[in-house]
């Protein structure tokens, strides 16, 4: 069985600051993980993925994530938040033939 | 190609009544997903399709949902009748491998 946990369902930064946006999941099999954005108003749109190979995945807009197996976690990261990152985040852990998503995090960012 | 498409983009209704969502998948994927997100619980997987075949529809809330899938490239999900809690988005999404899905833009339902 596979499941997500997102930890914190607002986060707020800076604009300029470090984005870091926590997914810890659980799966049975080897995972295939990702990251989800929903601008306002908007429907889904990936922001990356990790399949198989480099730990390290670059997505669009700068960010990045990193699959750590040990720790079971696929972070989302980002250098410097932009006003235009503000959004809701979703990590998803897909396994067989279903995905198992996260709640969700809603990120907002400070002028 | 469009991508998947959904329409209605917005919908909004009278409690009691029937709402049908509908949903193209992009040409030549076999599998077909039907999503709700609130705020309550986040994305939840309602029911999904493999060769227009129903598979799954343990995520369906209640027999006042049901989703059909009569050809390849259409599917609709329909409530019947509307309830207030069903307010959410439903975003539909297709694939040919089911660990990389193609979300549709969603349509958002508001029941009165």
């Amino acid at each position: 069985a596979q499941s997500v946990t997102q930890l914190g369902s607002h986060v707020s930064v800076s604009e300029g600051a470090l984005v870091l946006l926590r997914c810890n999941y659980s799966s049975s099999v080897p995972p295939y993980l990702f990251w989800y954005v929903q601008y306002p108003n908007q429907g889904l749109q990936l922001l990356l993925k990790y399949t198989t190979g480099a730990t390290l995945v670059k997505g669009i807009n700068g960010f990045e994530a990193e699959f750590k197996k040990s720790e079971t976690s696929f972070h989302l990261t980002k250098p410097s938040a932009h006003m235009s990152d503000a959004a809701e985040y979703f990590c998803a852990v897909s396994g067989g033939n279903q995905f198992y998503f996260g709640t969700g995090t809603s990120l907002t960012v400070i002028p | 190609d469009a991508g998947v498409i959904q329409s209605p983009r917005h919908e909004v209704t009278e409690m009691g009544q029937e709402v049908t969502l509908r949903c193209k998948p992009i040409s030549g994927h076999d599998y077909l997903f039907w999503y709700r997100q609130t705020m309550m619980r986040g994305l939840e997987l309602l029911i999904y399709f493999n060769n227009n075949v129903p598979i799954d529809d343990s995520g369906m809330p209640e027999d006042r949902f049901s989703a059909k899938m009569p050809n390849a490239s259409f599917s609709t999900l329909k409530i019947q009748p509307s309830e207030p809690r069903d307010s959410a988005v439903y975003f539909c999404a297709s694939s040919l491998d089911p660990r990389r899905q193609f979300f549709g833009p969603g349509t958002r339902l508001t029941v009165l």
